[in-house]
């Protein structure tokens, strides 16, 4: 089954851009996969998901400031223009027939 | 609008079951998968496994095989996840989400319920 790696942790400034990357285990690197936002204390929020270079339905009232590419197994999350309600953790989630699938995570603060 | 609304927090005893409920509004109840998720504290997400609402069919983390169930009730548009044999580390967020559609990904939660195991 698939394996989703993220980096623990992340910081950005207020203002500035960050990208956040989820990489695929070896052999499913041709995997969707979808981006999750949970800021403290709420449920997840689904921002997009991104098969291949492209991303594609975007969650409702998800900014133009996040964006979403790609590259071989490594899935990125871009975030533009950081605002301090951008401070959350960020999930990767895939799936296959019988399995899914979430990284561990990233937090990601700003400064 | 989708809307997935979960039943309210929970306290268990070590060994005893929980129930917890999702109903649905906003869609055709039928169309869609859906999955319970759940969340430790200060943990990751962990799938726990999928619901096919139109059938009832299911499939299950190898983790929680044996000890979970996932039903529904078409009449009322709702979902249930029911876990036995409560450990203290069944202690978490326990989420239900709905398939996006176009694609299989998480596409909508429910506001999460809280189930406490104690001794």
């Amino acid at each position: 089954q698939p394996v989703l790696t993220q980096s623990s942790s992340a910081s950005a400034s207020l203002g500035s851009s960050v990208k956040l990357t989820c990489t695929l285990s070896s052999g499913h690197s041709n995997y969707i996969i979808a981006w999750h936002q949970q800021q403290p204390g709420k449920a997840p929020r689904y921002l997009m998901n991104l098969e291949g270079s492209r991303s594609y339905n975007k969650g409702s009232g998800v900014p133009d400031r996040f964006s979403g590419s790609s590259s071989g197994a490594d899935r990125y999350l871009t975030i533009s223009s950081l605002q301090s309600e951008d401070e959350a953790d960020y999930y990767c989630e895939t799936w296959d027939s019988n399995t899914r699938v979430f990284g561990g995570g990233t937090k990601l603060t700003v400064l | 609008q989708v809307q997935l609304v979960q039943s309210g927090a929970e306290v268990k005893k070590s060994g005893a079951s929980v129930k917890v409920s999702c109903k649905t509004s906003g869609y055709t109840f039928s169309g869609h998968y859906m999955h319970w998720v759940r969340q430790a504290p200060g943990q990751g997400l962990e799938w726990m496994g999928w619901i096919n609402p139109n059938s009832g069919g299911t499939n299950y983390a190898q983790k929680f095989q044996g000890r979970v169930a996932m039903t529904r009730d078409t009449s009322i548009s709702t979902i249930y996840m029911e876990l036995s044999r409560l450990r203290y580390d069944d202690t978490a967020v326990y989420y239900c989400a709905r398939e996006l559609g176009s694609v299989a990904a998480t596409g909508y939660w429910g506001q999460g319920t809280l189930v406490t195991v104690s001794s």
